[in-house]
């Protein structure tokens, strides 16, 4: 079963607002990854945090991890057109061979 | 560099037909993975493999085969195509090693089943 799950599933906001996705996860991980998929495209890695690590931040992006919440948001500060996709995040228990757990994603709408 | 490609992007099956997808990677990576994606379902792994000639299942193996001859291949297959098996499919590969598990995504095949 995937691994986590993405809140709110749909968002929809005007350019230049800020977009706020959460991702809560079930079992300890290594580490926390944040993917973003273009409608018809493969997913692309966004950013990754790692479990003793508490925010990070490239560009536009902004991670979080509570670990003793399990949960983790991303943060996209001044939101843009084409930042519309959909949006996963897929945590790694270190253990598990390189695998990743994704979960069902938000689908963010961003309306110039 | 290609990164991860896969071949073909599209097709169309009949119950019962079978078919393989192609997945190549010029990253030298040790790992590679198949999932699905359906609506709402997010990505499920079919199968995968953490070096040439080794395989693995995933959360949803049923129906599918899996080959890693070659380090930079790995062929997904289907035997017998069912109406269930309609999805997109990806490849995705990386590297061996917990603190470099970001995977590289291919392109995606869309396979329909009728």
């Amino acid at each position: 079963s995937q691994q986590g799950e993405e809140d709110p599933q749909a968002l929809s906001i005007q350019e230049g607002e800020n977009a706020t996705m959460n991702c809560s996860y079930k079992t300890s991980i290594n580490n926390l990854q944040w993917y973003r998929q273009n409608s018809g495209r493969g997913l692309v890695h966004l950013i990754l945090i790692r479990s003793n690590e508490r925010e990070k931040h490239s560009g536009r992006l902004r991670v979080t991890l509570d670990t003793s919440k399990k949960s983790s948001s991303l943060l996209i500060t001044a939101s843009r057109a084409a930042d519309t996709a959909s949006y996963f995040c897929a945590t790694g228990r270190g253990s598990t061979l390189g695998r990743l757990y994704f979960g069902r994603g938000t689908q963010l709408t961003v309306w110039p | 560099n290609a990164g991860v490609t896969q071949t073909p992007k599209f097709r169309v099956l009949k119950t019962g037909q079978s078919m393989t997808l192609l997945c190549a990677q010029d990253m030298n990576h040790e790992y590679m993975y198949w999932y699905r994606q359906d609506p709402g379902m997010g990505l499920r792994l079919i199968h995968y493999s953490v070096g040439e000639g080794t395989t693995a299942k995933g959360e949803v193996p049923d129906g599918y085969n899996v080959s890693r001859l070659k380090k930079q291949n790995f062929l997904l297959g289907l035997e017998s195509a069912a109406p269930s098996q309609t999805s997109v499919y990806f490849c995705a590969s990386n590297q061996a090693g917990a603190s470099t598990d970001t995977q590289y995504f291919g392109p995606g095949t869309r396979l329909t089943v009728l």
